[in-house]
């Protein structure tokens, strides 16, 4: 059962030009979560997605960034005219469907690493 | 708002010694514990996972306990050794609010295990 998986690892790009991550959550596994690592920072909560539906999105900023889980494929974390400030660690999460015992705990992905120069 | 401070913020130690990571938090409702390790560069491995009904879980030679009324957790890890060293990251589930779906994280004790 292969883990969370995250496209690309590294990602560069300049500023003004769109950044595309995704997101594949684990088999099985209905939720999906989107956290930042900024540089000396800790992991902040960003969005959470069930298929086809945002549940929460307090934690994106509110220009710029968007965030999609549909029914078929990846989820997608969208960034349009990227900034330096941008730059930082994307991970994903993902949890079973709730009501199973084991919602309340989320299995990470490796991360996207995004630079914008 | 929940917030999660892990103290030290750095820690090196000699091989072989044992250690204790400690993770501080400011609203005891809570519905789960997680201590992660990351790898520089690389993704988070979950070590464990505390219930807020519990008060410890033990791994191999890890140990992780919780007092919510005091808001303190502790990674106790046993015999340390070179590849110990990574960043652990202490994070939360709040029970409050109805957004028990949200891991609040501290930012991490980065620490060396030296050979």
């Amino acid at each position: 059962n292969a883990g969370v998986m995250q496209n690309p690892r590294h990602l560069v790009r300049r500023r003004g030009q769109e950044a595309r991550l995704r997101c594949s959550p684990m088999k099985g596994h209905s939720h999906v979560y989107w956290y930042r690592q900024l540089p000396e920072e800790g992991l902040k909560f960003m969005v959470y997605l069930q298929k086809e539906n945002i549940i929460d999105e307090s934690g994106m900023p509110k220009e710029r960034f968007s965030a999609e889980f549909p029914k078929e494929g990846p989820s997608i974390l969208r960034i349009q005219q990227v900034v330096r400030g941008d730059s930082a660690a994307y991970f994903c999460a993902s949890s079973p469907p709730i009501g199973t015992t084991r919602f309340y705990e989320q299995y990470f992905g490796p991360g996207t690493r995004l630079t914008v120069t | 708002k929940q917030e999660v401070t892990q103290i030290p913020a750095a820690l090196s130690v000699p091989e072989g010694e044992n250690l204790v990571l400690n993770c501080s938090f400011t609203d005891s409702a809570i519905y789960n514990l997680q201590w992660f390790r990351q790898d520089p560069g690389k993704g988070l491995t979950s070590l464990l996972l505390i219930q807020s009904s519990q008060r410890e879980q033990t791994s191999g030679r890890l140990n992780a306990s919780l007092d919510k009324s005091s808001g303190r957790s502790t990674l106790y890890i046993a015999a340390s050794q070179p590849g110990d060293s990574a960043t652990y990251l202490c994070a939360l589930l709040s029970n409050s609010g109805g957004s028990n779906y949200k891991l609040t994280f501290g930012k991490g004790t980065l620490l060396t295990v030296n050979p």
